[in-house]
């Protein structure tokens, strides 16, 4: 079973504290994504990543930053954490899409950030 | 830009029944369309997946559909269940790079399966 972790569950920063969220696959998967999810507004990719120490800016990336060291492991930073960014993040992961593969995105379970 | 939009937002039915659920996107250059679950506080199953070529994908009681020329797609639940009850996403992929896709997601209809 393919398995994606998120390091917190929940999680209560004050603004202007630097906040990291840290995801972790198992599968070896070559692509990685943070997405935040907010009432009626759905599912927003912040970032994503098809390599080591590879990056790329989603639809919002303004506020936040990532990295990625080792395949395994996804990391979202936020610099200097603000009220708006209270949101569900969401952490998943795919293997390139090769011919006729499923190239599935699995999700981690989330974590509902809350900036005070 | 590839907008996708699920309609209804909320649906309520009766143990039993026959789930529909609508999903369009504007932009019919994808890859591919999923669908998701959603259970409350937790983060997204994918239920099937509909490769571009094909024009539906069946699992159990689910069975969805693609017609990417209108840029539509359906997902069926038959004989729904109490358990059913969550939200549905609609997400369609397409590649950005030779070796990444990318997920536009719409805004989910959320189901209330009444037992």
């Amino acid at each position: 079973d393919v398995k994606v972790t998120q390091s917190s569950r929940y999680l209560v920063k004050r603004t202007g504290e630097k906040v990291f969220l840290e995801c972790v696959q198992d599968m070896d998967h070559e692509n990685m994504f943070w997405y935040r999810q907010d009432p009626g507004l759905g599912l927003r990719l912040i970032y994503f990543s098809y390599d080591v120490k590879m990056k790329e800016k989603g639809d919002i990336p303004e506020g936040y930053s990532v990295s990625r060291e080792k395949k395994e492991r996804f990391s979202l930073i936020l610099e200097s954490a603000s009220t708006n960014q209270t949101s569900m993040y969401l952490c998943a992961s795919s293997s390139f899409p090769r011919g006729n593969s499923t190239d599935t995105q699995y999700f981690g379970p989330g974590t509902r950030l809350t900036v005070l | 830009k590839q907008e996708v939009t699920q309609i209804p937002a909320a649906l309520s039915v009766p143990e039993g029944e026959n789930l529909v659920l609508n999903c369009s996107f504007t932009d019919s250059a994808i890859y591919n369309l999923q669908w998701f679950r959603q259970d409350p506080g937790k983060g997204l199953t994918s239920l099937l997946l509909i490769q571009s070529s094909q024009r539906e994908q069946t699992s159990g009681r689910l069975n969805a559909s693609l017609d990417k020329s209108s840029g539509r797609s359906t997902l069926y639940i038959a004989a729904s269940q109490p358990g059913d009850s969550a939200t549905y996403l609609c997400a369609v992929s397409y590649v950005i790079k030779a070796a990444g896709n990318k997920l536009t997601f719409g805004g989910g209809t959320r189901v209330l399966v009444k037992p």
